[in-house]
């Protein structure tokens, strides 16, 4: 299994809700990533989870909250979010190694958008 | 600082031609770097890598050069088909993905 899902597909959320991405792999990847991209252009990454302890987060809004329930599931939870915080958010997976980064497999993305 | 960026926003060929898609880099500190590609909906999908000891890898139907003299890397698609269009980003990997702008790839019939 070399996939990475993610749900919601799509999500429309009003300033004011509280939501939640999911992201789920079974490869055994002990790192898992959230990123942000906006059309046309490439992802960004927010955090990074490093055997499901935040290692890298980057300069993320705390509308943001990231959360690693174990090593095969990350979540993203929402909460007074800005119009401009509308985009598609990718999850990924790796394994992980003391320098550099192993090949990231990407999930379909979270199409979110923001009223 | 690091960064990794691309030459052409859009690409355009005719169906069976080669494509070449190209990205510089401004730091080689990273030991490798990775093609991805994007599809409409979709998120991105690894084409190949290159590690920073090689100057030329092959896939099936793709091959990336690496230029260390000059700081360029280019991904070569044989005979583009239309499934081929989609976003091609270059990536170099490093503590973490430094993605380029990414090139639209647009197949021609």
């Amino acid at each position: 299994d070399t996939e990475v899902t993610q749900t919601p597909k799509h999500l429309v959320m009003g300033m004011t809700n509280k939501k939640s991405l999911k992201c789920e792999q079974h490869m055994g990847h002990r790192a898992m990533y959230w990123y942000k991209q906006k059309a046309k252009k490439p992802p960004e990454l927010m955090f990074v989870y490093s055997y499901e302890k935040l290692s890298i987060n980057e300069s993320v809004p705390s509308r943001f909250s990231p959360e690693c329930p174990n090593s095969s599931l990350l979540n993203l939870h929402l909460h007074a979010l800005q119009p401009e915080d509308s985009a598609l958010y990718l999850c990924a997976s790796s394994q992980v190694r003391l320098a550099g980064s192993y090949e990231q497999y990407f999930g379909p993305g979270t199409r979110l958008t923001v009223t | 600082g690091e960064s990794v960026g691309l030459h052409l926003p859009t690409l355009s060929v005719q169906e069976g031609d080669n494509s070449i898609i190209n990205c510089a880099y401004s730091n080689s500190a990273s030991d490798y770097f990775i093609w991805y590609k994007q599809e409409s909906g979709k998120g991105p999908q690894f084409i190949i890598d290159i590690r920073s000891n090689m100057d030329k890898r092959q896939g099936q139907r793709v091959t990336v050069l690496l230029n260390k003299t000059v700081k360029h890397l280019s991904l070569q698609i044989a005979a583009t088909q239309p499934g081929d269009s989609a976003v091609y980003f270059c990536a170099r990997a490093g503590n973490m993905l430094t993605f380029g702008g990414g090139t639209r790839l647009m197949v021609k019939p």
